[in-house]
């Protein structure tokens, strides 16, 4: 399974668009690359899927470059509620009961 | 729409004390199961996944044990705790063909 390298923490002032990069150096090609959103005492909650280019739902953005050995979760005008531990995961399609989850990136949010 | 149960939601349990978490999902048939711990500060470890009824699959030796005896249940125990079996539990369920998986709330369990 593709390792995966995110910074541990990160600070973002409120209404700012935050940005959170994963390297995944050794994704394979049947990789897909997944974030998750936990919030304190809470289990991690699905937060966007893609396998290349660019992915956007009610939450977030996901960018893939072209060689995938990088992704950037983008959150755009963040709040206070946006404080939480965000895991980026990179697995094969029918390989994520082997998921690591590693310790995330723990994003503050300040007023 | 699916849902899944974790109970109780707290425990503080003896050392030498047996154990049991229950997860159930509804609204799926045949999911994937995963039982998780999480440390203070840490990231997840994943300790069991089951793909059907009667299938346990361990990812870490340790002092528990998981069984699956219905396709929606998901239990996790233990003979006799250890206070490093303190943490908080997170069971999850994945659609087979999906694969996102989809987290209970968790127990938070003290080993005293």
């Amino acid at each position: 399974l593709a390792k995966t390298t995110q910074p541990i923490s990160m600070d973002s002032y409120e209404g700012q668009e935050v940005n959170i990069t994963c390297s995944h150096n050794n994704i394979a090609t049947n990789d897909y690359i997944t974030w998750y959103q936990q919030f304190p005492s809470q289990g991690p909650r699905f937060i966007i899927q893609g396998y290349k280019t660019k992915v956007t739902n009610e939450v977030a953005s996901l960018f893939i470059p072209a060689d995938r050995k990088s992704s950037t979760l983008s959150l755009p005008r963040v709040s206070l509620s946006d404080t939480a531990v965000y895991y980026c995961l990179v697995a094969p399609s029918g390989g994520y009961q082997k998921v690591t989850f590693g310790i995330g990136t723990k994003l503050q949010v300040i007023p | 729409s699916q849902t899944i149960h974790q109970w109780p939601a707290t425990l503080v349990q003896p050392v030498g004390s047996p154990l049991s978490l229950e997860c159930t999902v509804e609204g799926t048939s045949n999911p994937n199961l995963y039982w998780y711990r999480q440390a203070a500060g840490r990231g997840l470890q994943l300790l069991f996944y089951s793909v059907g009824i009667g299938q346990i699959s361990s990812e870490v030796p340790q002092n528990l044990s998981a069984s699956r005896p219905q396709d929606r249940q998901f239990i996790l125990s233990s003979k006799k705790l250890l206070l490093s079996d303190s943490g908080f539990y997170l069971c999850a369920w994945s659609d087979s063909a999906m694969e996102t998986q989809y987290f209970g709330p968790g127990t938070r369990l003290l080993v005293l």
